[in-house]
């Protein structure tokens, strides 16, 4: 089925291991964003792509890198994990039509992530 | 600043009774609307959006909801709600940028 795709779907990390979250959208959509959920906060932005070669900070960036590596991609890494950064993270996409800019995000399943 | 509130963090509502999820927002600019609903342990799914033109809007599995300028609201109704309606609902708006802002959801429990 045509959508966003996010691998891995859980993972658990030690306190300053690193990983990369990776996602893929196959709707031909020019916009990417990284969110993560916590309970009672609702989705907040990490970082957001409006196009392939551009990224922009969102609400909570610090301890996160983004890359837009094209069109499709769009990773969320994370350096020296942190127990703060436990949450589930969810990727989204969304196009950008000429007739109206402001279309709906499409989001994939989430990633599961526990930092002990 | 701009915001989108989302007073009840829980609803409790019997099965096939009507239920009404809540959402304000605070704009000075164009504001575009969406709700989404988030079934356990998946991603988020669009309900409706308004974008323009009639503010009454229609969405999948039976819910719709109304833009009200004056009252900065864009509630979410269902006449008769079902198990399966069972979840968390997100009110989001865009305030004429790129980035999307999300209230902090509404989790409903149908009683059987």
């Amino acid at each position: 089925n045509a959508g966003v795709t996010q691998t891995p779907k859980f993972q658990v990390l030690k306190t300053g291991q690193s990983m990369t979250l990776q996602c893929a959208q196959d709707m031909n959509h020019n916009s990417m964003y990284w969110y993560r959920q916590d309970p009672g906060m609702g989705l907040r932005l990490i970082y957001y792509s409006a196009s392939e070669g551009t990224t922009d900070k969102g609400e909570v960036p610090n301890g996160y890198n983004v890359s837009r590596l094209n069109k499709r991609e769009f990773s969320l890494r994370l350096e020296s994990a942190a127990p703060s950064q436990t949450s589930v993270y969810f990727c989204a996409s969304r196009p950008k039509l000429r007739t109206n800019y402001n279309q709906p995000q499409h989001f994939g399943d989430g990633t599961r992530l526990s930092i002990l | 600043a701009q915001s989108v509130t989302q007073l009840d963090s829980q609803v409790p509502v019997f099965e096939e009774a009507p239920v009404e999820l809540r959402c304000n927002y605070s704009s000075s600019v164009s504001v575009y609307l969406f709700w989404y609903v988030q079934y356990p342990n998946q991603g988020l799914q669009l309900l409706l959006k308004y974008l323009s033109g009639s503010t009454l809007v229609k969405g999948i599995n039976g819910f719709e909801a109304e833009f009200n300028k004056s009252q900065t609201s864009f509630h979410l109704r269902k006449p008769s709600v079902h198990i399966s309606d069972t979840a968390e609902y997100f009110c989001a708006a865009y305030f004429g940028n790129e980035k999307l802002t999300f209230g902090t959801g509404t989790r409903l429990t149908i009683i059987p």
